[in-house]
């Protein structure tokens, strides 16, 4: 499809257990973005790819959580050993341009629930 | 004290009002951007600006620099508008984004 694809779309599962989430960002878009919304709250900031430079990992809550960007495209954030306060909507943005500079088109998120 | 804040945080109009939300920041920032998030969930961007103003239909963004300040303006607002209105913003590319304005346009 022509948008940023998100999976898995809905995830249950049981703390302690680590989970990866996906991001296929636009062909094409050097910015990416990780973002997360508990219920009810706004877009809490967690990582930012831009090209080929160092991601800015300053949003990231815990060592528990990781991401990375293979080859400049599609992105995985991983959670280990979730906690329930780990339930939210994951959601990733992508940009044609870098530094906010950019449209960013968002994906439909990832909710993840942690028992 | 917030590096982005909205106001108001909730607002509730009649069908045909003009309405606006307002951003200010204490941030430097390359520009500033706009959302619409639905009850569904999903987010679609708005405006990107970095000065001046943009219009797109019944939606205008205006920007302050100096005063560090955006508006969102709606004209002739109707229920399809109801949704929550994010403003974000960032100068190094990890955009910070406000709480959001959830705004319900009654028919």
């Amino acid at each position: 499809g022509a948008g940023v694809s998100q999976s898995p779309s809905n995830k249950v599962t049981e703390k302690g257990k680590d989970v990866e989430l996906r991001c296929d960002p636009i062909s094409g878009h050097t910015a990416l973005y990780w973002y997360r919304q508990s219920l009810g709250q706004g877009l809490e900031f967690l990582i930012y790819f831009q090209g080929n430079s160092a991601p800015d990992k300053s949003g990231l809550p815990s060592d528990r959580f990781s991401a990375e960007r293979t080859g400049g495209s599609v992105s995985t954030l991983t959670i280990q050993r979730t906690q329930q306060e780990d339930s939210a909507v994951y959601l990733c943005a992508s940009s044609p341009r870098d530094r906010g500079t950019g449209e960013l088109f968002f994906g439909e998120g990832s909710r993840l629930t942690v028992l | 004290k917030n590096e982005v804040e909205q106001s108001p945080q909730n607002l509730t109009a009649q069908e045909g009002e003009f309405i606006t939300i307002n951003c200010s920041y204490s941030v430097g920032i390359s520009a500033l951007h706009w959302l619409q998030q639905h009850p569904g969930g999903g987010i679609v961007s708005l405006f990107m600006l970095s000065s001046g103003k943009k219009k797109h239909g019944r939606l205008i963004a205006t920007i302050n620099i100096q005063e560090k300040h955006s508006s969102l303006h709606i004209t002739a607002s109707h229920p399809r508008d109801s949704a929550v209105y994010i403003c974000g913003c960032g100068s190094q590319g990890n955009l910070i984004f406000g709480k959001g304005t959830k705004l319900s346009v009654k028919p």
